[in-house]
């Protein structure tokens, strides 16, 4: 059971747009940055989102990330079938003194 | 670039041991935190431990306290994880990551390496 919850997967055809929710607690995503993780097939995880809604200068601006209280959201606009992967959201927690990430999302582009 | 290379992953027997091994390269090492994360066969990321950039400070999931060890050699440019009382359950690829900050907590990971491959069976 992970501390932050993800739903199991998201799926929309090419073009539309997406958003995967993750639900975490005042110990974690209220009180600290959240961060977003692209896994494609047979990878290594790669940086998506951080500190809560900034982009690293490599991902399109069709990803961004949000936070409001206890929860977080990716949203991906204009999807594509290369965006196939699963997604992650990660935090710290401050009452574990712990990294802690979501169950993960699989997004399927139909 | 930043470039993290584990290496150190093999079969070991349930309660053995095993030392897990990270060069990092491309950018100032003594002044992140590190981090090791792991993903077992089908599963998520699980989150293992980390490290402060001085080695000063050190946390662990609470699956692997008492077990794994973080430690890290600046002069090296160096991340370890030593395991012992190897559990099934600790089978795994553990990722070696770079922290965005020097201490974990007040960021999180921005870099991750390759991953090195744990099976833990008889």
């Amino acid at each position: 059971q992970s501390v932050l919850t993800q739903p199991p997967s998201v799926s929309a055809a090419p073009r539309q747009n997406v958003t995967i929710s993750c639900s975490g607690s005042s110990s974690n995503i209220e009180n600290n940055y959240v961060f977003w993780y692209q896994q494609l097939p047979g990878t290594a995880p790669k940086l998506l989102i951080y500190d809560n809604n900034k982009r690293p200068s490599e991902i399109p601006d069709r990803f961004s990330g949000s936070k409001s209280g206890t929860s977080a959201t990716l949203a991906i606009s204009g999807l594509q079938t290369g965006d196939e992967a699963d997604y992650y959201c990660a935090t710290w927690d401050s009452s574990l003194s712990a990294g802690v990430f979501g169950g993960g999302t699989k997004l399927t582009v139909l | 670039q930043v470039e993290l290379v584990e290496s150190g992953g093999r079969v070991v027997q349930p309660g053995g041991s095993l030392r897990l091994s990270c060069t990092a390269s491309g950018f100032t090492f003594n002044t992140h935190g590190m981090h090791w994360v792991r993903q077992a066969p089908g599963k998520g990321l699980e989150w293992v431990a980390a490290i402060s950039f001085d080695g000063g400070d050190e946390y662990y999931g609470d699956p692997v306290k008492g077990r794994l060890t973080i430690s890290r050699d600046n002069s090296r440019n160096s991340l370890f994880l030593q395991m012992s009382s190897l559990r099934p359950e600790d089978a795994a690829v553990y990722y070696c990551a770079k922290d965005f900050t020097a201490f974990p907590g007040r960021g999180l990971i921005d870099y991750w390496g390759l991953g090195t491959r744990v099976t833990v069976s008889a």
